[in-house]
């Protein structure tokens, strides 16, 4: 059902390692959202993105960045991955306005 | 966006309905209610939204008082696949900031057999 795709779905990666999760959507929407949540916690918004080119920093200061050269791709990059950075990632899209948010089933993220 | 308080867990038995309150006393005017669920491990699913009418749709009901300072989200008859955490948001779609959802701790729904 789901038309928006996040992967790797697990990433181990060592202290230092460039990284980019990639998440694409197929729906078409303008909107896609990056947020960080550890287990059982809430989730914090870090990355928005209303349109091609445009890109916002969320409520959670990050250490990451992310791209939109193009409406259905939203990845989002650590230089320089630490053991902090161990979370869970989802990326989510929306039409727009007040309709509801599509999620990708995330990545799991460890550095050791 | 107003900020919303749910009960930290709840239990229901299978086959029977599940009803998850919601305060959010600061609620305004223009503030939409959202329900979504998030099963162990997935990516949030949304569930249904509304403004002061009840909603129903395949999922869920949606019962918002009339002064808007509560909801709560009816599954009719729960089954084991609806054990998730809950969440309760309000939201407002603004020019400025665009349209974000900010998620609680919501309600673990456990349905035991």
């Amino acid at each position: 059902e789901a038309d928006i795709y996040q992967t790797p779905r697990y990433l181990v990666i060592g202290t230092g390692k460039k990284i980019t999760l990639e998440c694409s959507q197929t729906m078409g929407h303008d909107k896609m959202y990056w947020y960080q949540q550890d287990p059982g916690m809430e989730l914090h918004l870090i990355h928005y993105s209303y349109g091609v080119n445009s890109t916002e920093k969320g409520d959670l200061s990050s250490e990451s960045t992310v791209s939109r050269i193009r409406t259905e791709h939203f990845p989002l990059t650590l230089e320089s991955a630490r053991p902090s950075h161990t979370s869970q990632y989802l990326c989510a899209s929306s039409v727009g306005g007040l309709s509801p948010l599509h999620f990708g089933n995330g990545t799991r993220l460890t550095v050791t | 966006d107003a900020k919303t308080t749910q009960p930290p867990s709840m239990d229901c038995a299978e086959g029977r309905a599940a009803n998850l309150p919601c305060n959010h006393s600061t609620i305004s005017g223009n503030e939409y209610v959202y329900w979504y669920r998030q099963i162990h491990s997935q990516g949030p699913q949304y569930i249904i939204h509304g403004l002061k009418n009840n909603e129903t749709n395949e999922m869920a009901s949606l019962i918002i008082t009339e002064d808007r300072k509560s909801s709560t989200l009816i599954l009719p008859h729960a089954t084991l696949r609806d054990t998730a955490v809950y969440y309760c948001i309000v939201r407002v779609e603004r020019e400025t900031s665009g349209s974000r959802l900010t998620f609680g701790e919501g309600t673990q729904l456990t349905v035991n057999p």
